[in-house]
């Protein structure tokens, strides 16, 4: 089973500053496996990059996703007030495709 | 509309049994693999199962294997996942999300709101 850590548990940032997300998975993800999402209090999770790097349909550039192998990086340039959220990471390499446990990006 | 709605979320009883519908609406749902995720009150996000278009294939997280069971229903658009010997650690929000493919990578690009099971005597 391919476990995923994410880091920081939770970020604390103001809106303009930009937010820099980890996420190691314990072996190396091939082929580009690796999606992040972004889910607010009380709502469903929204696709954000898939296969590392490509930003879903609607998603502003400010959000870029890079990395390869066990290390992979979310970044969001500059933070915006509807940004601060929970962000998790997935990977779809095998099963169990299992979902990083979070960054809360916070004000 | 793209949609999916989920429903049948209930308070149950330990060892008890619930089924979980999703229809989907918008798209053609027999073109896509389906999968269901769940996330406990004040938890992460966990997925559970998938089931291939044709509803040939499905792959379950070990948790849930011989509990749980996702089937579909293509000519009526529904998702379900059928839960067997349901425990406390089963209470969740279900959601049912879509499955879209760029190349070889997969991702969920589509959700649902979700519905609430909750286990509890």
């Amino acid at each position: 089973e391919i476990v995923l850590t994410q880091s920081p548990g939770t970020l604390s940032l103001s809106p303009g500053e930009r937010a820099t997300l980890s996420c190691r998975a314990s072996q190396s993800l091939t082929r580009s496996h690796l999606a992040w999402y972004q889910q607010k209090p009380g709502q469903a999770p929204r696709l954000l990059i898939y296969g590392v790097s490509s930003r879903a349909t609607g998603i502003p550039d400010r959000f870029s996703g890079s990395g390869s192998g066990t290390d992979f990086t979310l970044t969001i340039s500059r933070l915006e007030p509807e940004d601060f959220a929970v962000y998790y990471c997935h990977h779809s390499v095998s099963s169990p495709f299992t979902f990083g446990p979070g960054t809360k990006v916070d004000i | 509309e793209v949609q999916l709605v989920e429903f049948g979320g209930a308070l149950v009883q330990p060892g008890g049994s619930q089924r979980l519908s999703c229809a989907a609406s918008g798209f053609t749902f027999s073109s896509y693999w389906m999968s269901w995720v769940r996330q406990a009150p004040g938890k992460g996000l966990e997925w559970m199962a998938n089931i291939k278009g044709d509803g040939s294939e499905e792959f379950y997280v070990d948790s849930v294997k011989g509990r749980f069971t996702v089937s579909r229903d293509n000519p009526y658009n529904r998702l379900y996942l059928q839960m067997n010997s349901l425990r406390a650690e089963d209470t969740a929000v279900y959601y049912c999300a879509r499955i879209s493919w760029s190349g070889a990578n997969w991702y969920f690009d589509l959700w649902g709101r979700g519905t609430l099971v909750t286990v509890s005597s």
